[in-house]
């Protein structure tokens, strides 16, 4: 099993949607988590970061951490044809200015906005 | 953030020969990394670029394959030695900046060996 599991996609909707991506995790030590946005060939783009459990918003964008059921998410409210990208989620154990520098990715999920 | 390129953003090269690929930020940074990203599958971390000594690789990584250099806090350089086709991948150099608990990302190295 891996330790975070993303479902690949690809996910489709029309623009104007809410659009949920999701990743679980087994390893409950996680504390940090993240979501990044990379486009097709580039770099993954740092979107969210929250430290443990709870809501951060951030414009059109939400992730949302439940530390208790090892699930993460993040909504993109109004989607835009822009907002297609893969999404990656990440999560580490250790904080890096605790020293630790181990990210953990999912596979990413492939989102397409249509218009 | 910090601003990250890298050189080359592509290449293809032959079975047996290396490659080196460099990375430069647009301000000095405390930690630099190098990912590889194969299709299909999540970035992998290779090794933790430490200035002014050896890096630190992760589990299935060795130096004689993926010797590493960082003689300062903005750049480093990944050389994939001896490649062979499986080491086709796009590589990625990530830095953190400050006492920031997240890593930013370059464009990265689209990479196939022949």
């Amino acid at each position: 099993q891996k330790e975070v599991e993303q479902d690949p996609g690809p996910l489709s909707v029309p623009e104007g949607a809410i659009v949920s991506l999701n990743c679980t995790y087994s390893n409950s030590a996680f504390q940090y988590f993240m979501w990044y946005r990379q486009y097709s060939r580039k770099g993954p783009e740092l979107l969210m970061y929250t430290y443990s459990s709870g809501n951060k918003e951030d414009g059109r964008f939400t992730a949302q951490v439940d530390k208790s059921s090892k699930y993460i998410s993040l909504f993109i409210r109004d989607s835009q044809p822009s907002d297609s990208a893969t999404y990656l989620c990440a999560m580490s154990a250790v904080g890096l200015t605790g020293g630790g520098n181990k990210l953990t990715f999912g596979t990413g999920t492939q989102l397409k906005v249509e218009l | 953030s910090a601003v990250i390129s890298q050189k080359p953003s592509r290449d293809i090269c032959q079975r047996g020969t290396s490659l080196t690929i460099q990375c430069q930020v647009d301000s000095q940074v405390t930690m630099m990394f190098w990912y590889r990203q194969q299709p299909g599958q999540s970035l992998t971390l290779i090794a933790t670029a430490n200035q002014g000594s050896e890096a630190t690789y992760e589990s299935g990584f060795v130096i004689d394959k993926f010797p590493i250099s960082r003689p300062n806090l903005t750049f480093s350089t990944l050389t994939v030695s001896n490649m062979s086709p499986e080491d086709s991948s796009i590589y990625l150099c990530s830095a953190r900046q400050g006492s920031a608990d997240t890593q930013y990302f370059g464009p990265g190295t689209r990479l196939t060996v022949l």
